[in-house]
C-alpha cells in the first residue's frame, strides 16, 4: 500500500535554529516524487521542494533542505535559521510514478517557531 | 497571473442540498484535482483529470461528480450534501499528470448541517 508516515504530530524550535521534520513513505513503485507544503494558518498550500527518487543530490531550495535516504525511504526537510514565519503545518507528499499525478499526503506535522 | 482560483470561499449547506464548487487555473496546465481536508488529516484526493476531457476517480469519490469543463475549469458537484462532507476544498493543478508539482487553490470552506 502507498503511504506517508509522519510521526511528530507537533514540534517546537527557537528562532534562528534548525529543525528537522520527519517523514517516511512506503511504495512499492521503483520510482516516484516526494514533495514537502507549507500550510500557515491562513490555510493555503504552499509548494516548498521537490525530490525524484532517481535524483542522487538532495534537493534545496534556498533554507529548506530535503534529506533523502531511499534505502531507509525517508524523506525529512530540513530547515535552517528558522523564521517566526515558519510556524506552520508541514505536509509531505509521495506522487508513485505508476499513479501518473495523484499526490498521496501525510497527516502533517505543526512547526512552532519560539522568539 | 491569478494561478489557481476557487469559488466560493466558504459555504453553509443543509443535508440534502446540492452546490458546486468552482475551480480555474490560468497556468494552461492540462491535469486538474480536487482534494479533501478534513480536521488533523492531509489532503486526499476526490477526483483528478489528467487532461481536458478526462475525469477519473481518486481515493474518497462516493457523494461527488466532477466536470471538466474546459482546460481552464474543473468543478466539482455535491448532489446532496450530507454532514460527513463538511470539510476544506482544494482545487490544484499541475503542467502534465506525472509526479510533479501542483499548485493549489486558496480552498473552499464547506459547513453541512
Amino acid at each position: 500500500a502507498q503511504k506517508i508516515t509522519q510521526t511528530q504530530p507537533g514540534m517546537f524550535v527557537q528562532e534562528k535554529e534548525a529543525v528537522t521534520l520527519d517523514c517516511t513513505y512506503d511504495t512499492s513503485d521503483p520510482s516516484y516524487g516526494l514533495f514537502w507544503y507549507k500550510q500557515p494558518s491562513s490555510g493555503e498550500m504552499i509548494f516548498l521542494i521537490y525530490q525524484g527518487s532517481y535524483d542522487q543530490q538532495n534537493a534545496t531550495e534556498g533554507r529548506y533542505s530535503l534529506n533523502f535516504q531511499k534505502a531507509r525511504k525517508s524523506a525529512n526537510l530540513v530547515i535552517s535559521a528558522s523564521q517566526l514565519g515558519d510556524s506552520a503545518m508541514y505536509f509531505c507528499a509521495m506522487s508513485p510514478w505508476g499513479q501518473g499525478g495523484k499526490l498521496i499526503f501525510g497527516q502533517g506535522t505543526e512547526l512552532s517557531v519560539k522568539p | 497571473n491569478a494561478g489557481v482560483t476557487q469559488t466560493p470561499k466558504f459555504q453553509v449547506l443543509k443535508t440534502g442540498q446540492s452546490m458546486t464548487l468552482q475551480c480555474a487555473q490560468d497556468m494552461n496546465h492540462n491535469s486538474m484535482y480536487w482534494y479533501r481536508q478534513d480536521p488533523g488529516m492531509g489532503l486526499r484526493l476526490i477526483y483528478y483529470s489528467a487532461s481536458e476531457g478526462t475525469t477519473d476517480k481518486g481515493e474518497v469519490p462516493n457523494g461527488y461528480n466532477v466536470s471538466r469543463l474546459n482546460k481552464r475549469e474543473f468543478s466539482l458537484r455535491l448532489e446532496s450534501a450530507a454532514p460527513s462532507q463538511t470539510s476544506v476544498y482544494f482545487c490544484a493543478s499541475s503542467e502534465v499528470f506525472s509526479p510533479q508539482t501542483q499548485y493549489f487553490g486558496p480552498g473552499t470552506r464547506l459547513l453541512v448541517l
